[in-house]
């Protein structure tokens, strides 16, 4: 399997901008993760699905994040509006829930930097 | 509730010397705990995990990481640092479901 495939991996975008990132799981994984990466914050979980379905989206920062998951092979991560503090690594992650135990493989991370 | 507190956000090592990053963690539950290395401008990748059998766990790369119920601890130990070795680790509780939390992060630095 060609592991979690995210894309784009570099983003530069102005403020106010839509910023859309995607993400490919590996295939048969049922859950599916978005994670944020800063310097000041480390690692943040922003909302997980299983089996498409959103579950837990308490760490998305603000009404101007949102994610879906149309398919079990397609999720997307959309910011708009953009603001500069929004700038980080953005993370997504899969797993199979019935190994066990469910261990996470990750992207290889959307790097965005708005100006 | 889970939680993992990593102790040292950077630690430095001479090349050859023992590699020693510390993980504590809460859990109302018999955990699963991993260990993860971030390369610059990657992913995180497994370098190993604790799912209750055997309590000394070996990894990739020559890691290894001891479960220590007692202490609530999962050290990440490797005898010898390589350079390539130079990275960020993460350690990760999981309460056997699907949530997993991540520590801050330390940074390894390895001195030549």
């Amino acid at each position: 399997d060609a592991g979690v495939i995210q894309s784009p991996r570099h983003e530069v975008t102005e403020m106010g901008q839509e910023v859309t990132l995607r993400c490919k799981p590996i295939s048969g994984h049922d859950y599916l993760f978005w994670y944020r990466q800063t310097m000041m914050r480390g690692l943040e979980l922003l909302i997980y699905f299983n089996n498409n379905v959103p579950i837990d989206d308490s760490g998305m920062p603000e009404d101007r994040f949102s994610a879906k998951m149309p398919n079990a092979s397609f999720s997307t991560l959309k910011i708009q509006p953009s603001e500069p503090r929004d700038s980080a690594v953005y993370f997504c992650a899969s797993s199979l829930t019935s190994s066990d135990p469910g261990e996470l493989f990750f992207g290889e991370g959307s790097r965005l930097t708005v100006l | 509730a889970q939680s993992v507190t990593q102790l040292g956000s950077h630690v430095s090592v001479s090349e050859g010397a023992l590699v020693l990053l510390r993980c504590n963690y809460s859990s109302s539950v018999p955990p699963y705990l991993f260990w993860y290395v971030q390369y610059p401008n990657q992913g995180l990748q497994l370098l190993l995990k604790y799912t209750s059998a055997a309590t000394l766990v070996k990894g990739i790369n020559g890691f290894e990481a001891e479960f220590k119920k007692s202490e609530t601890s999962f050290h990440l130990t490797k005898p010898s640092a390589h350079m390539s070795d130079a990275a960020e680790y993460f350690c990760a509780v999981s309460d056997r479901g699907s949530q997993f939390y991540f520590g801050t992060g330390t940074s390894l630095t390895v001195i030549p």
